[in-house]
Formats: structure tokens, C-alpha cells, sequence
């Protein structure tokens, strides 16, 4: 079983220009998570999903999109990059409410110059 | 606010014992978790604790005391492999993890 996988592993973009970081699944999550970890902070919540077709934002959601069309897939979308969203991002997923364990992509380091 | 308090950095020797120390204030509380990373990798799980007390996981065990919002992960036989961060996470009254910014351990031999 691959768990969760996320495209690219790592990205140099310029300014202005919009990227979308892949995130797939194949344990049949209910919910997933975008996450972005910088040094010195914990991982912040970016937008998440609870079922296929509903979206939701988390903590820090603006410069950022998602769609969920289906049960395995949540891209996440920056429609025109500041250097401000330089970071690592996480994507992740758990069955839903109650959980007991979050299971973590291996991340998308972006540089934005 | 929500706040998730930990040590930044702790350093301890090989083959000994240390507890890193999690303090919470949240909306609400529907478990804490511990995660650990590894430099460069992505966050892996640890430990669930909902009820307080004690849960035990061969070398490492997580406490809880939700009337202090307190929790404590407590590692055993320390080995240089354990050098990682540390994440303590509380799931709020939305169901969302609220993350510590963790602390890192730097075991010496």
C-alpha cells in the first residue's frame, strides 16, 4: 500500500506564477488535510476536506484553493505565489471524526523567489 | 486563543530516560496526539490519548491529564536513531489538530 503520495517533492517557483501540489491516497480516507510547516511554528492547517465533495478552510487558507472531486485526491492550488508561502507542505489524511492516527504525505518543499 | 506549549530543544544521552513536557489550551478537547519527524521526512504517529492516564508503547509511553491540559511523552533506552522533533497535537471541539511547534532531541552517546 503506497499511503498518501504528493507531487512534486520539491519546487522552485517564480513570483506570480500559480502551481497546484498533488496529494493522493489509496487507504479510502474520508478526510484529508493540507498542512504547511516553517521553522519555529507548528503545522498550520491550510484548508481540509471531510468527505469527497466538501471542503472547509483551516487556519491559514488565503493565496490558497482546493477541490475534492473524489475520495483519493486533493490538490491544493496557489493561484499567483508570494514569497511568504515558501514552505514545506504536508498533505494528510485519517477515516474521519474520531480518529485516532492522521497519516502524513511525504511533503512538497516550495521555494517562491 | 488556541495554544499549544513545548520545550523548543532538550538534549539526553543514550540509553537513558526523558520526558517532553505538552501543555494545551484549546477549544474544547477530543484527544492529544505525539508525532514524531525525522529531519527532512514527514511527521509520523506515535501515541493517541484521550482518557487520562497512561498509555504504553514499548519504549515509549504518553500521559495525559486533561483537567491540567497536560501531557508528557516519556522515552525509555534512549537510542541515537530517537534524535528527531517531537509533536504534540490537540484535536479541538472542530475535530482539528492544533500542533505544537515541537521539540527537537539531540541525543548525545
Amino acid at each position: 500500500t503506497a499511503g498518501i503520495t504528493q507531487a512534486p517533492t520539491s519546487q522552485i517557483l517564480a513570483a506570480g506564477r500559480s502551481m497546484t501540489l498533488r496529494c493522493t491516497q489509496d487507504m479510502r480516507h474520508n478526510a484529508m488535510y493540507w498542512y504547511r510547516q516553517d521553522l519555529g511554528l507548528g503545522l498550520r492547517l491550510i484548508h481540509y476536506s471531510n468527505t469527497a465533495g466538501t471542503t472547509g478552510k483551516g487556519e491559514v487558507p488565503d493565496g490558497y484553493s482546493v477541490s475534492r472531486a473524489n475520495t483519493d485526491d486533493f490538490p491544493l492550488t496557489l493561484a499567483s505565489a508570494v514569497p511568504s508561502q515558501t514552505s514545506v507542505y504536508f498533505c494528510a489524511s485519517d477515516p474521519g471524526q474520531g480518529a485516532d492516527t492522521q497519516y502524513f504525505g511525504p511533503g512538497t518543499r516550495l521555494t517562491v523567489l | 486563543g488556541q495554544n499549544i506549549d513545548q520545550p523548543t530543544e532538550m538534549t539526553a544521552t543514550e540509553g537513558a530516560i526523558v520526558q517532553i513536557n505538552c501543555t494545551y489550551q484549546t477549544s474544547g478537547f477530543n484527544g492529544l496526539f505525539w508525532y514524531q519527524q525525522h529531519a527532512g521526512e514527514a511527521p509520523t504517529f506515535l501515541s493517541y490519548n484521550v482518557l487520562d492516564g497512561l498509555e504504553e508503547k514499548g519504549r515509549f509511553s504518553s500521559f495525559l491529564s486533561r483537567s491540567k491540559g497536560y501531557s508528557y511523552l516519556l522515552l525509555k533506552e534512549l537510542q541515537m536513531k530517537d534524535s528527531a522533533s517531537y509533536l504534540c497535537a490537540v484535536r479541538d471541539s472542530n475535530y482539528q489538530l492544533i500542533w505544537g511547534a515541537g521539540t527537537k532531541l539531540i541525543i548525545k552517546p
